[in-house]
């Protein structure tokens, strides 16, 4: 089935860029999303894009993907201490219905 | 416009019991989703429902149960609840599904079975 991993965590001074990583499995996947979880709260959609993009940019927010190596990233500019959060990368398949999640990220920012 | 709304937003039962949780989607979108995220086994898919079909089901036991009413609104009922049922249930909506269209979560309802 389908694997999605993250790495556990990352620090990053207020200020400095970001970059969470992702890598899935199932080269099948054609939409590949990014979550933002705070304390107690749900997740936030924070950006998505499809497989047949290389790159999204959202303001402060950059996805990349490498289809070949099958690797999502997630670029923060000007990461900000409310950035501190879990990150999570989700992967579906073209009119799949369930979501596959990675273990999340998490980004602790310091001032 | 509305975001996804779930109630309650806390719970504690105890075991043995059973419980229900309920999802209101965003206005229009008739894909609803649930999930189950816990400390140790991270997020993990329950059942998805579109236009009061069943369309997946994840692998939990039988005694996760859901359904969705023909205004999108979507139930998922847990019976003879166990401690290791404690978690944060999230519930996730789209259009016509999170394959084909962005999928919006809720702020989650926690469950603590003591």
């Amino acid at each position: 089935g389908e694997d999605v991993e993250q790495s556990l965590f990352l620090s990053v001074r207020e200020g400095d860029s970001s970059v969470i990583n992702c890598t899935y499995t199932d080269s099948s996947s054609t939409y590949l999303y990014w979550y933002k979880q705070e304390p107690g709260a749900g997740l936030q959609l924070l950006t998505y894009i499809f497989s047949n993009m290389d790159m999204k940019q959202d303001q402060r927010l950059t996805v990349l993907l490498n289809k070949k190596d099958k690797h999502l990233s997630l670029r923060i500019a000007d990461t900000q201490t409310g950035d501190s959060a879990i990150y999570f990368c989700a992967v579906i398949k073209a009119a799949g219905n369930k979501l596959t999640f990675g273990g999340g990220t998490r980004v602790l920012v310091k001032p | 416009k509305a975001g996804v709304t779930q109630t309650p937003r806390y719970l504690i039962k105890t075991r043995g019991q059973q419980v229900t949780l309920s999802c209101s989607p965003i206005s229009g979108h008739r894909s609803v989703s649930w999930y189950q995220q816990t400390p140790g086994q991270g997020l993990q898919f329950l059942f998805e429902y579109f236009s009061e079909t069943q369309r997946n089901k994840g692998n939990f036991p039988g005694r996760f149960s859901g359904r969705q009413f023909s205004n999108s609104r979507s139930e998922m009922n847990v019976s003879t609840l166990e401690l290791g049922d404690s978690a944060l249930y999230l519930c996730a909506s789209s259009y016509t599904g999170p394959g084909n269209t962005e999928a919006f979560f809720g702020q989650g309802t926690r469950l603590t079975v003591v």
